[in-house]
C-alpha cells in the first residue's frame, strides 16, 4: 500500500491550494480517507475525513468552512482544497488510510508542505 | 471536541527500560483509543488500535491497555528503534490527538 501526497508550496495568505493524495496497492474506493497535519516542530493534528464514497465528510474546527477534502474513486485520489490560507496552516499535511477500525490511520503518505507566507 | 493529555511529555530511557506513557481523555471515549509512534522526518506509525490491540507486525515488547478516560502504552525492555515520539488519538468522537511523548535515550 502506498500514499503519495502532492501539491504543497509557498501560498500568501489568502490565497489557495489544493493537496492531492495518490493510492495505490489496496482498493480504494471502500475506505474512509483523512488528512492529517503537523506544523514544524509541533505535534499531530486532525483536519478533515470523507467516507468511501464522499457523501460524508468531517472537519476539524479551525478549518471548516475554508477547505474541502474530496475523492475521485475512478483515479484513487484524495484531494484537500484549501481556502483562504493564514500562517497557521502551515504545516506538512499527511494523507491516511482508515482500515481496521474507526479512524484507525492504518497507512500514511509521506507528507508535503505547505508554507503559508508573504 | 474531546481533549487529549498525555504524560510525561517527554522522558529519558536507557535500552533495556521500560517505560509507560499516559494518555487521559476529557470524557469517556471507552475503547476508542489508539497509539502512534513517530520518528523524525517520517510519517506517523499505527501501534496500536481500540486501547489494547497491538498490530501485526509490532514487536510484543509493546502494548496498550486502558479504558473511559485513562489509558497507558507500555514498552517493555525498550530497544534503540524505539526511541521516538508516541501519540494517542481518540476516535469516540472527531478524532483528535494527544500532545505526544517524546521517548530519548538518557
Amino acid at each position: 500500500v502506498q500514499l503519495a501526497e502532492s501539491g504543497g508550496g509557498v501560498v500568501q495568505p489568502g490565497g489557495s491550494l489544493r493537496l492531492s493524495c495518490k493510492v495505490s496497492g489496496i482498493n480504494f474506493s471502500i475506505y474512509w480517507m483523512h488528512w492529517v497535519r503537523q506544523a514544524p516542530g509541533k505535534g499531530l493534528v486532525w483536519v478533515s475525513h470523507i467516507n468511501s464514497d464522499g457523501s460524508t465528510t468531517g472537519y476539524a474546527d479551525s478549518v471548516k468552512g475554508r477547505f474541502t477534502i474530496s475523492r475521485d474513486n475512478a483515479k484513487n485520489t484524495l484531494f484537500l482544497q484549501m481556502n483562504s490560507l493564514r500562517p497557521e496552516d502551515t504545516a506538512v499535511y499527511y494523507c491516511a488510510l482508515e482500515k481496521i477500525t474507526v479512524s484507525s490511520l492504518d497507512y500514511w503518505g509521506q507528507g508535503t508542505l505547505l508554507a503559508v507566507s508573504s | 471536541d474531546i481533549q487529549m493529555t498525555q504524560s510525561p511529555s517527554s522522558l529519558s530511557a536507557s535500552v533495556g527500560d521500560s517505560v509507560t506513557i499516559t494518555c487521559r481523555a476529557s470524557q469517556s471515549i471507552r475503547s476508542f483509543l489508539n497509539w502512534y509512534q513517530q520518528k523524525v522526518g517520517e510519517a506517523p506509525k499505527l501501534l496500536i488500535h481500540s486501547a489494547s490491540s497491538v498490530l501485526s507486525g509490532v514487536p510484543s515488547r509493546v502494548s496498550g491497555s486502558g479504558s473511559g478516560t485513562d489509558f497507558t502504552l507500555t514498552i517493555s525492555s525498550l530497544q534503540p528503534e524505539d526511541f521516538a515520539t508516541y501519540y494517542c488519538q481518540q476516535t469516540f468522537s472527531t478524532p483528535t490527538f494527544g500532545p505526544g511523548t517524546k521517548v530519548d535515550i538518557k
